[in-house]
């Protein structure tokens, strides 16, 4: 059973235009959470991540938004940009409870269009 | 920005053969992770390691082996390879929560 989910496999959006990437999860352990991009043939490239302690934490055009009750996390990506077109992946751990393993959802392909 | 290496990029190999992906991370990272990824589908946990002389298997079952000798390295290694090993290899290493991921392996088994 799937702990992470994204169930957008794929999401495409207008140059300038805002993204939202949407993550769901089950496991009410999870306290830390992740968003990492992958481009074809390369590994994960970590982008922000988020405590439970916080809603929002932001780094230039990614902000990632936490939802606890609903258990929802999304990534807001303003403006788009070509360059951001790659497969996004969200990542969960439960930290607090001595796991430091990451359990990742199957990801969402971003194409910016220009 | 992190330093973490995987040899060969791209293997093709026969049935039956012994193969060993290789990982190096320069950031001194006691943890080290293995991960096995097919198009479409999440990253799968196949091996970890928070230290020297310490792995562990991860949450998806595997046939591959790895050893920690040393901090820096963290080899994979498949004694027979086959058809359904195919797959994406990642590799990664930590310091706290992030993970940082190396280029991968793409291996082919025919």
């Amino acid at each position: 059973d799937q702990q992470v989910k994204q169930n957008s496999p794929s999401l495409s959006v207008q140059e300038g235009r805002i993204s939202i990437l949407n993550c769901d999860y089950t496991n009410s352990m999870f306290d830390y959470f992740l968003w990492y991009k992958k481009y074809p043939a390369e590994g994960p490239t970590f982008l922000i991540s988020i405590s439970s302690i916080k809603d929002k934490n932001e780094d230039g055009r990614f902000t990632v938004f936490l939802n606890k009750s609903a258990k929802h996390l999304s990534l807001h990506i303003v403006p788009s940009q070509p360059g951001d077109s790659a497969v996004y992946f969200c990542a969960a751990s439960a930290m607090q409870g001595g796991s430091e393993k990451l359990v990742f959802g199957k990801g969402t392909k971003l194409t910016v269009n220009p | 920005e992190a330093d973490i290496y995987q040899t060969p990029r791209y293997l093709v190999i026969g049935t039956g053969k012994k193969i060993t992906l290789e990982c190096s991370q320069t950031m001194g990272h006691d943890k080290m992770y293995w991960y096995q990824q097919d198009p479409g589908m999440e990253l799968h946990l196949i091996h970890y390691s928070y230290g020297v002389n310490s792995t562990e298997k991860g949450d998806l079952s595997s046939e591959s082996t790895v050893s920690r000798i040393r901090t820096e390295h963290f080899p994979l290694t498949l004694e027979s390879a086959r058809p359904s090993h195919t797959s994406q290899y990642l590799c990664a290493s930590s310091a706290y929560y992030e993970q940082y991921f190396g280029p991968g392996t793409r291996l082919t088994v025919t």
